[in-house]
């Protein structure tokens, strides 16, 4: 399997709602990362996670709570979004930080309402 | 300012022909540079990564250079197909566990 598979594939959430997107690959990669990207333009990173615990967070706001409950999966929670977080949310996972093998899902269309 | 720029912003081209895509890094230190493409609302799909020693690296119809003196890398694409139509985003990594993003270049080929 060398597959980053990520569900939902679109998503509709009300700004008081709660969601969760997942993330899960099961190539052994032990680095595993968030991006959101807007239309036209690049990704940005959200979070990393290395061996299951959190190493980087980019000051992301924290309506966005990321989890890992084990080197396969990777959640990210959504809780009072804005309409300004409509966005494609992309996963990604890497064999170690140095981004060997650094592979992405085909990532979740969040419409925020 | 960002620290990889690629150039042109978009690209209209007519099938079966060539197409060379611009990509300039100032990341430093470098580890190795990645061509995705990227269709609309899809994730990015790896065309190829290039190591600090390697200056070409094809994977069928693409090809890719990389000058680390210059810090300048190309993605040629031969024989456009109307499959080509995605965005092609050059990315550069750093030694630690960030990747840099170029804002991409839209191509189009048109019948």
């Amino acid at each position: 399997d060398t597959e980053v598979t990520q569900t939902p594939k679109h998503l509709v959430m009300g700004m008081t709602n709660k969601k969760s997107l997942k993330c899960e690959q099961h190539m052994g990669h032990r680095a595993m990362y968030w991006y959101k990207q807007k239309a036209k333009k690049p990704p940005e990173l959200m979070f990393v996670y290395s061996y299951e615990k959190l190493s980087i967070n980019e000051s992301v706001p924290s309506r966005f709570s990321p989890e890992c409950p084990n080197s396969s999966l990777l959640n990210l929670h959504l809780h009072a979004l804005q309409p300004e977080d409509s966005a494609l949310y992309l996963c990604a996972s890497s064999q170690g930080g140095g981004g060997n093998g650094y592979t992405f899902g085909s990532g979740t269309r969040l419409t925020v309402v | 300012k960002n620290q990889v720029e690629q150039s042109p912003q978009s690209l209209i081209i007519l099938e079966g022909k060539n197409c060379t895509l611009q990509c300039n890094y100032t990341v430093s230190p470098f580890s190795n540079l990645r061509w995705y493409k990227q269709d609309t609302g899809r994730g990015p799909v790896s065309l190829t990564i290039m190591t600090f020693s390697e200056n070409t690296k094809s994977n069928g119809r693409y090809t890719a250079t990389l000058d680390a003196d210059t810090k300048q890398s190309s993605l040629h694409i031969t024989a456009s197909q109307l499959s080509d139509s995605a965005s092609y985003i050059c990315v550069v990594s750093a030694i630690v566990q960030r990747m840099r993003f170029g804002a991409g270049t839209r191509l189009t080929v048109k019948p």
